[in-house]
């Protein structure tokens, strides 16, 4: 079995600060890993993925990832906050590139002035 | 391209009654996901079809069914309702059920308020 943990339900940061959203995982066959962004009232959108190819990942928005099986983590980060990325993230895995995905339960990103 | 269509957007019964809710996956693609969220459980799969038949199924109660159609447009029913299954109900799709550069395209979700 498969699952992920997202460490810090809500996280802020200034305009213009790192963002860095934390995701463990835990998957006794090698894993694909996927960050998703949920705006309010929205479904989910890809923000990049992970299929074991390239170790770090860049997605869409300046979001990259890097997958570190020693440490089973695949962090989010983005240089640089924009207001605009006020959003729920959430850290998803599944094996074999199958559709049935395992969700963490999220992180609420604030983006303050 | 539209993306991933789900009808209605917003739905309220009362316990006990039933509920179908419909997903018009992206034109070309077979495989239809559904997913159940709520704020105590998070994100929850419920079940995938592909080519009219179930691949792979979540640890749901039997109330809760679903469907594909031969156009891939997906379908699912929850029976006898009751207020636990208040929740946003998120349909995904893709080409194919597995694969390295498979990707899941998520619709709207569909509100669901139970009193």
């Amino acid at each position: 079995a498969q699952s992920v943990t997202q460490l810090g339900s809500h996280v802020s940061v200034s305009e213009g600060a790192l963002v860095l959203l934390r995701c463990n995982y835990s998957s006794s066959v090698p894993p694909y890993l996927f960050w998703y962004v949920q705006y309010p009232n929205q479904g989910l959108q890809l923000l990049l993925k992970y299929t074991s190819a390239a170790t770090l990942v860049k997605g869409i928005n300046g979001f990259e990832a890097e997958f570190k099986k020693s440490e089973t983590s695949f962090h989010l980060t983005k240089p640089s906050a924009h207001m605009s990325d006020a959003a729920e993230y959430f850290c998803a895995v599944t094996t074999g590139g199958g559709n049935k995905l395992t969700f963490g339960t999220g992180t609420q990103l604030k983006v303050e002035l | 391209k539209a993306g991933v269509t789900q009808t209605p957007r917003y739905l309220i019964k009362t316990r006990g009654q039933q509920v179908t809710l419909s997903c018009s996956p992206i034109s070309g693609h077979r495989s239809v996901s559904w997913y159940q969220q709520t704020p105590g459980q998070g994100l929850q799969f419920l079940f995938e079809y592909f080519s009219e038949t179930q691949r792979n199924k979540g640890n749901f109660p039997g109330r809760f069914s679903g469907r594909q159609f031969s156009n891939s447009r997906s379908e699912m029913n929850v029976s006898t309702l009751e207020l636990g299954d208040s929740a946003l109900y998120l349909c995904a799709s893709s080409l194919s059920p597995q694969g390295a550069n498979n990707e899941q395209f998520f619709g709207p979700g569909t509100r669901l308020t139970v009193l």
